[in-house]
């Protein structure tokens, strides 16, 4: 079965730092990618998709994700992080309709950002 | 614009009322989610409507019933609920749900209590 793998469940990084957080999944074909943020009690922002095309994929906020087929991979990063980036982070695959036409998410990664 | 609107933002409810939620998009979608979500967890799918038309129930008990009265608006009435029921209940739309791929936008949320 279709999964999602985010293997951090917290990471605290110092303002100003960059930041990696790790995604992979378990798919049969190239699925389509996306990342989310969550701040506490709000809904989910779509930052950034990949359905096909330049691995580097631009997202907003000044975040950025890399696909990478060889290692089932999409890996987000931000070369400098601000303490309004502190919110948790889904990992996300699909939908397509040999999966159901669903989206599955990671377990999610809380990211902390310390001054 | 990307929005998806959510009201009541919060809801207390006991075990034996009724209420419903509600969303709504002007973005021109054609399909609508909802989805729950527990503090710390990733969201879970309980349906999907495409085309006005209910596609997908996850097994969803049936205290929890979906409407979509037309293709910009979305209710989940709720009657019988159990304390564990309580969650942000997220609402997300996409468009063209047979033409993938495509992304889902969420909406804030609404944070239910049910005493």
């Amino acid at each position: 079965a279709q999964s999602v793998t985010q293997p951090d469940i917290h990471i605290t990084v110092s303002e100003g730092a960059s930041l990696e957080l790790r995604c992979n999944y378990s798919y049969g074909a190239t699925p389509y990618l996306f990342w989310y943020v969550q701040s506490p009690g709000q809904g989910l922002q779509l930052l950034l998709k990949y359905f096909s095309g330049d691995t580097l994929v631009q997202g907003i906020k000044g975040f950025e994700a890399e696909f990478k087929r060889s290692q089932s991979s999409f890996n987000l990063r931000k070369p400098s992080v601000h303490w309004s980036d502190a919110a948790e982070y889904f990992c996300a695959v699909g939908p397509k309709e040999e999966y159901g036409n669903k989206l599955v998410f990671g377990a999610g990664t809380i990211l902390r950002v310390k001054s | 614009d990307t929005e998806v609107t959510q009201t009541p933002k919060h809801l207390v409810m006991g075990m034996t009322n009724k209420k419903s939620l509600k969303c709504e998009q002007h973005m021109g979608h054609r399909a609508m989610y909802w989805y729950k979500q527990k503090a710390k967890k990733p969201p879970e799918l309980m349906f999907v409507y495409s085309y006005e038309k209910l596609s997908i129930n996850e097994s969803v008990p049936s205290r929890f019933s979906p409407e979509c009265p037309n293709s910009s608006l979305l209710n989940l009435h709720l009657h019988a609920l159990q304390p564990e029921d309580s969650a942000l209940y997220l609402c997300a739309s996409s468009d063209y749900p047979d033409r993938a791929p495509y992304e889902q936008y969420f909406g804030p949320g609404t944070r239910l209590t049910v005493t």
